[in-house]
Order: structure tokens, then sequence, then C-alpha cells
């Protein structure tokens, strides 16, 4: 159990397109959902923090305007990067927290690469 | 505060050997310590968490140990395999923070046949 999907696995776009990126619990039920970004060879870097129904909470730095999450049911939370500019590309990981008695367990989906032409 | 320091940068091992990555926090609020597993071009998996409740948890041939007292922690790898060659990552959660996870710097190993 505590699989989260994300679709698509890789996209390269133009610059100036806007991309949309699919985070899926396959099995479970997350009210909470977390978006990462992650650099070669660095550590994962929180975006944002999407609860179903209401809006995301972004962590400081991140532009809220270019990356648009919303979290529409209890098992599915998008990410669009908006006019996407070679700087943008990068590793994308969503995860959704499943709550199993005191623990707030996080599982992350498999990434998105994103390229930017 | 928020911060957790994870060492080394880099471990090699050999097969057979023990690998130990350690971590340590500031926030004492932190109550929740999962490690991550990372293959290249994949997402993190959760591979064993501990509460400081205990101060040591087993799962096959992973064990975390906890140090609260020091507010440290780290993980050890016991009969490394070449197969357990990936980045590792500790983490650190507060129950009242909406499970927002800080994550240590990484630690890549290699285990060497």
């Amino acid at each position: 159990g505590a699989v989260v999907s994300q679709h698509p696995s890789r996209v390269i776009c133009k610059s100036g397109t806007s991309v949309k990126i699919e985070c899926r619990s396959l099995d479970f039920q997350a009210t909470t959902m977390f978006w990462y970004r992650q650099f070669p060879k660095k550590s994962l870097m929180l975006m944002a923090t999407s609860n179903e129904g209401s809006k995301a909470t972004y962590e400081q730095g991140v532009e809220k305007d270019k990356f648009l999450i919303n979290h529409a049911s209890l098992t599915l939370s998008t990410l669009t990067v908006t006019s996407a500019h070679p700087e943008d590309s990068s590793f994308y990981i969503c995860s959704a927290s499943r709550s199993s008695g005191r623990d707030n367990e996080q599982f992350f989906g498999p990434g998105t690469r994103l390229t930017v032409l | 505060q928020q911060q957790v320091k994870q060492s080394p940068q880099s471990l090699i091992v050999q097969k057979g050997g023990i690998s130990i990555i350690n971590c340590a926090y500031e926030n004492t609020a932190f109550d929740y310590f999962p490690w991550y597993q990372q293959f290249p071009g994949k997402g993190p998996a959760l591979l064993i968490a501990i509460r400081p409740d205990v101060s040591e948890k087993k799962e096959g041939r992973f064990t975390i140990s906890f140090n609260k007292s020091a507010k440290q922690f780290s993980l050890h790898i016991m009969d490394s395999q070449p197969g357990d060659s990936a980045t590792y990552f500790c983490a650190a959660t507060a129950s009242s923070n909406t499970g927002k996870l800080i994550f240590g710097q990484g630690t890549t190993l290699q285990v060497k046949p």
C-alpha cells in the first residue's frame, strides 16, 4: 500500500508554455500533499503544502502565480508551471501524507523531470 | 533552528560492512524522524522512521539510533550490499507542523563489491 504516482514522468516543453504535473495517491486518501523541487545532487526543497479543498501554502521565495497548485480531491493534486523558462527545469516530486496512528507518514511519487528549452 | 544537519556527504563502504549516516537537529519540537532512500531519477522511498520515545528501532538490516539529549540520530545499514548504493536523506518533523518535513543534505552511499 501507500503508492503515489506522478504524471508525466518526464516532459520537455518550449519556453513560455505551461506544464501541468499530476500527483495521485493510489490506495489511500491524502488530506495533505506536498510539492518539492530537487536540483542534481541536492536535497529536496519544499515548494508548497497542499490541503484538499483549500489554497496551498507556499514556502518563502516560491512564486504562487508561477507554480499553481490545485488539490481537487483527497487523491489528486496538480502543479502547473506557468510560462515556463529554462531556469524552471528541474526534478519535481510530490508526496502525500497518510495518517498512521501517531505518525503522519509521507510517501513520495516517482518524480517528474521537466526540461524547458 | 529548523535545520537538520546530515553527515557525511558521501560514503564508500565495502560489501558486508556497516554504513553509518548521522543527523543532528536543533528544534526540540521535532517528534518524528524518518529516513528516505533515493535512487537516481526516482522519488525518495520511506525506509524507516523513529519517534523520540525509543532509543533504537530496527527493521531488517536497517537500524535507527536516537539520542534525544544530544539531539542526534543515525542510520546504520548492516551487511551493506551493492544494491544499497543510493542517496539517503534523514528528515524531521513536528506533529504540530502539518507534517512538513525538514530534510538533511543527503548522503551518497556507494557499496563496493
